[in-house]
């Protein structure tokens, strides 16, 4: 059965403490792996799309990489800002359908 | 530009009411989607269509219902309504089937008592 594993569910940073989230995946005939930013009372927010192993991305204070086993998003010097819930989500297939991990809730406090 | 806009953001149904969770989108995608999030839980696909006519079901359809009749309207009906349909529901569309991401709408939280 396809599945996506998020560890650890919630992690708690000071301002600059970098720190990584990982995402493991077992999807046979990966399409793509997604990671979203989620914010208390609103719907998820895109932020990369990884297609192979060995590609990396960055936006900001992120960095998303993958391997073909699992994905990492690797924060550098957080702000308070970068707080939410950060979602991964992996494509099986055709029409685009994701299947979500549970999240990993980030906390980072000044 | 609106994005993706849901109706209504809050309900609360009584065991066996029906209701339709509106969703309409304004970026001419072609891929839309109904997806369930529980606490502690991923989002679940309940429903997703690829164009205006067409749907299929996701990994938890059952006690719902789709129509696509247009490309910006997906509705989500629920029939017979039971506590475990209890969630916060999401809608969410792509311009295609090839890795985009979504654009997620602000959901509709549904408590049913």
């Amino acid at each position: 059965e396809d599945q996506v594993t998020q560890s650890p569910e919630a992690l708690r940073l000071q301002e600059g403490e970098s720190s990584s989230l990982n995402c493991s995946y077992t999807v046979s005939g990966l399409r793509g792996l997604f990671w979203y930013r989620q914010d208390p009372g609103k719907g998820p927010e895109f932020l990369f799309t990884l297609y192979s192993a060995g590609e990396e991305k960055e936006k900001e204070r992120l960095k998303a990489t993958l391997t073909k086993k699992e994905s990492f998003l690797h924060i550098t010097a957080p702000k308070p800002e970068d707080s939410a819930t950060y979602l991964c989500a992996a494509s099986d297939g055709g029409y685009n359908k994701l299947i979500f991990g549970a999240g990993t809730r980030l906390a980072v406090h000044p | 530009n609106a994005g993706v806009t849901q109706t209504p953001k809050f309900r609360i149904l009584k065991i066996g009411q029906s209701m339709t969770l509106q969703c309409a989108q304004d970026m001419n995608h072609n891929y839309m989607y109904w997806y369930r999030q529980d606490p502690g839980m991923g989002l679940k696909l309940i429903y997703y269509s690829v164009g205006a006519g067409i749907t299929d079901k996701g990994e938890v359809p059952n006690g719902y219902n789709v129509s696509r009749s247009t490309t910006e309207d997906f509705p989500l009906r629920l029939e017979l309504a039971a506590p475990s349909q209890t969630s916060v529901y999401f809608c969410a569309s792509s311009p295609s089937g090839r890795g985009d991401g979504y654009t997620f709408g602000s959901g509709t939280r549904l408590t049913v008592v």
